[in-house]
């Protein structure tokens, strides 16, 4: 299977914390996408990751893409309460349409 | 600067009956696609449609029917509502595979 497994699923943390979130799979990917999804809205896209050993850096938010492409995390500095939401971590599955999710990790941010 | 828009924003259901979710884009993307996200269990794809006249089941199609009449519009009908289908549904478009996806803001329907 191709699934994407993230970790942890659940995360509450209080404002000024780092916290990293991990997205993997038993395969090789390509490229993979990081989602935030705020609550009542669709998901938004904040990066895309493409080369093995990748580091991209968006504000605070740290994304890196494993060497072996197999894996990325998603590290956040200093948490603030607006980083609360879903993050989603999407590839593509090589076919027309197939595009696969994980459960997604859900942060909450305590002020 | 619409994007992806989703209508209705919510809908209560009584078990039979049907209705249709609309779903258009005004950004002239070729893929479209009806997702179904329900808590715990991430997104789930329903429909997807790589073009006009063109649609393709996805993981979850049961109990859903779409068409793709033009470039802009994919509409997703469900035929006899089912508790079961109590979810946020989400449409989405990218230029082609591979590319960003742009969600739209969600339909939350409950089926009772």
């Amino acid at each position: 299977t191709q699934l994407l497994e993230q970790s942890p699923q659940f995360l509450s943390i209080q404002e000024g914390e780092n916290l990293t979130v991990y997205c993997n799979s038993s395969s090789v990917f390509s490229s993979l996408q990081w989602y935030r999804q705020e609550p009542g809205e669709g998901p938004v896209l904040l990066v895309t990751v493409v080369t093995g050993g990748e580091v991209k850096k968006l504000k605070r938010l740290t994304f890196q893409f494993g060497d072996a492409r197999k894996d990325s995390s998603l590290h956040i500095t200093a948490a603030q309460p607006g980083d609360t939401g879903l993050y989603l971590c999407e590839r593509y599955g090589g076919s027309q349409g197939n595009l696969i999710f994980g459960k997604g990790t859900k942060l909450s941010v305590k002020p | 600067n619409a994007g992806v828009t989703q209508t209705p924003k919510f809908r209560i259901l009584k078990i039979g009956q049907s209705m249709t979710l609309q779903c258009a884009q005004d950004m002239n993307h070729n893929y479209m696609y009806w997702y179904r996200q329900d808590p715990g269990m991430g997104l789930k794809l329903i429909y997807y449609s790589v073009g006009a006249g063109i649609t393709d089941k996805g993981e979850v199609p049961n109990g859903y029917n779409v068409s793709r009449s033009t470039t802009e519009d994919f509409p997703l009908r469900l035929e006899l509502a089912a508790p079961s289908q109590t979810s946020v549904y989400f449409c989405a478009s990218s230029r082609s595979s591979g590319n960003t996806i742009y969600f739209g803001e969600g339909s939350w329907l409950t089926v009772v």
